[in-house]
């Protein structure tokens, strides 16, 4: 059975903090894993990685993944407030059925 | 707003009644899934469709639960005979084939079983 595993489960910071949260994975046949934030409702997609060691970036969020190791970061440099929310990882398996395996994800709080 | 939508948003029912969701996919998109979110943890697979076919279906749904996707356009999930350990948040997501890039998740119908 695939798992993913998220660390910290909580997280808070103060705002202009750096902060990373982790991701290690077991999975059959692993196709890619993607990185979403919720909020209080759907889980809004951040990145997909395919391929070891290529960063994904997108402003202050940048991504990577470890093939060999089995693991991601998301690292979120400068928080701001609106940073809060759930971090979700998920892994896909490589059986062409696009269905997700989520972790228990990270709480992340930035403080004023 | 994704473009998924999910009807209703709350429901509030008690044990032993049955109720139905709804989902409304992304237009385009020929893969539905279902999931199911507790608090405190991650969303976990249910069911998912390609097209008005269920190809799919998790150990988590057991013979209460069922799914339907008639024309491959929405779909509805069903819980009969509720039960207080239904209550979640149920998620509904859609995609192109092989774009998982794709996935949106539509706001969820928040279950609870009194």
């Amino acid at each position: 059975e695939d798992k993913v595993v998220q660390s910290p489960l909580s997280l808070v910071v103060h705002e202009g903090d750096t902060v990373t949260l982790n991701c290690s994975y077991e999975v059959t046949n692993f196709r890619s894993l993607l990185w979403y934030k919720q909020e209080k409702k759907a889980p809004t997609f951040l990145f997909m990685l395919t391929s070891s060691g290529i960063e994904k970036k997108s402003g202050r969020l940048s991504s990577i993944l470890d093939k060999k190791e089995l693991f991601s970061i998301l690292n979120i440099t400068a928080t701001q407030t609106g940073d809060s929310a759930v971090y979700l990882c998920a892994v896909e398996d490589g059986f062409g059925n696009e269905k997700l395996t989520f972790g228990t994800g990270t709480r992340l709080t930035i403080i004023p | 707003d994704t473009g998924v939508s999910q009807d209703p948003r709350h429901k509030i029912t008690k044990r032993g009644q049955n109720v139905t969701f709804r989902c409304d996919p992304i237009s385009e998109h020929n893969r539905l899934y279902w999931y199911r979110q507790t608090l405190g943890q991650g969303p976990e697979f249910l069911t998912y469709f390609q097209n008005e076919a269920q190809l799919e279906k998790s150990r988590l749904l057991s013979d209460r639960f069922s799914a339907e996707r008639p024309k491959g356009s929405f779909s509805t999930l069903e819980i009969q005979r509720t039960e207080q350990g239904d209550s979640a948040m149920y998620l509904c997501a859609s995609s192109l084939v092989q774009r998982v890039e794709t996935q949106y998740f539509g706001p969820g119908t928040r279950l609870l079983v009194l």
